[in-house]
């Protein structure tokens, strides 16, 4: 079966700093993994995806992701956070020969000036 | 070219009524997906449907809930005898079809339902 673990539920950053939100994966196949993001009472939108190409993935906004086999995990990275960025981020895993996605529990990101 | 289309946005029912959620994919996808959101949870999946086809439904509740995606329209997710636990945001998302792959979805904006 396959799962996903946000590691925590809410991250807090100064803006300018960096930000990390934290995923882990589990899967018996190669899996597809994204970030999506919600803004407040809206749909989500794709950051990114890795879909066995390049290890090291990135999206728009300046996010990127590293997938790390030997890890099971899709960290999302940013070099500096800006108030904007402050939304709800979800990590996202689907098999390569399934369609549904399965949903992490999300991280709320609160970004203080 | 208009991303995936959701009405209404709101929807408020009272407890035993019926409501009836649309989903219009992008223009050339035809694979349609249904995902609930609960109040500060993630997202999960409900059903996955081609046209005229139910491909994967095992996210749907046994009871009151159908999905259809008729050949020509809308997608309708259609909950009868609403209870106040369905009071939830859903999620429509569209795929154009590619097989054998993964694929990004692309979301609509949602159904807000509250059932009183």
């Amino acid at each position: 079966a396959q799962s996903v673990t946000q590691l925590d539920s809410h991250v807090s950053v100064s803006e300018g700093t960096p930000v990390l939100l934290r995923c882990n994966y589990s899967s018996s196949y190669s899996p597809s993994l994204f970030w999506y993001v919600q803004h407040p009472n809206k749909g989500l939108q794709l950051l990114l995806k890795y879909t066995s190409a390049a290890t090291l993935v990135k999206g728009i906004n300046g996010f990127e992701a590293e997938f790390k086999k030997s890890e099971t995990s899709f960290h999302l990275t940013k070099p500096s956070a800006h108030m904007s960025d402050a939304a709800e981020y979800f990590c996202v895993v689907s098999l390569s020969n399934t369609d549904k996605l399965i949903f992490g529990t999300g991280t709320r990101l609160q970004v203080f000036p | 070219n208009a991303g995936v289309m959701q009405n209404p946005r709101h929807l408020v029912r009272r407890r035993g009524q019926e409501a009836r959620l649309r989903c219009s994919p992008m223009k050339g996808h035809s694979h349609v997906y249904w995902y609930r959101q609960l109040p500060e949870e993630g997202l999960k999946f409900m059903v996955y449907l081609q046209k005229e086809n139910i491909i994967d439904e095992s996210g749907m509740p046994k009871e009151r809930f159908s999905a259809e995606f008729p050949k020509e329209g809308p997608s309708i997710l259609r909950i009868q005898q609403v209870v106040r636990g369905d009071s939830a945001a859903y999620f429509c998302a569209s795929s154009p079809p590619i097989p054998g792959g993964s694929y990004e979805q692309y979301f609509g904006p949602g159904t807000r339902l509250t059932v009183t």
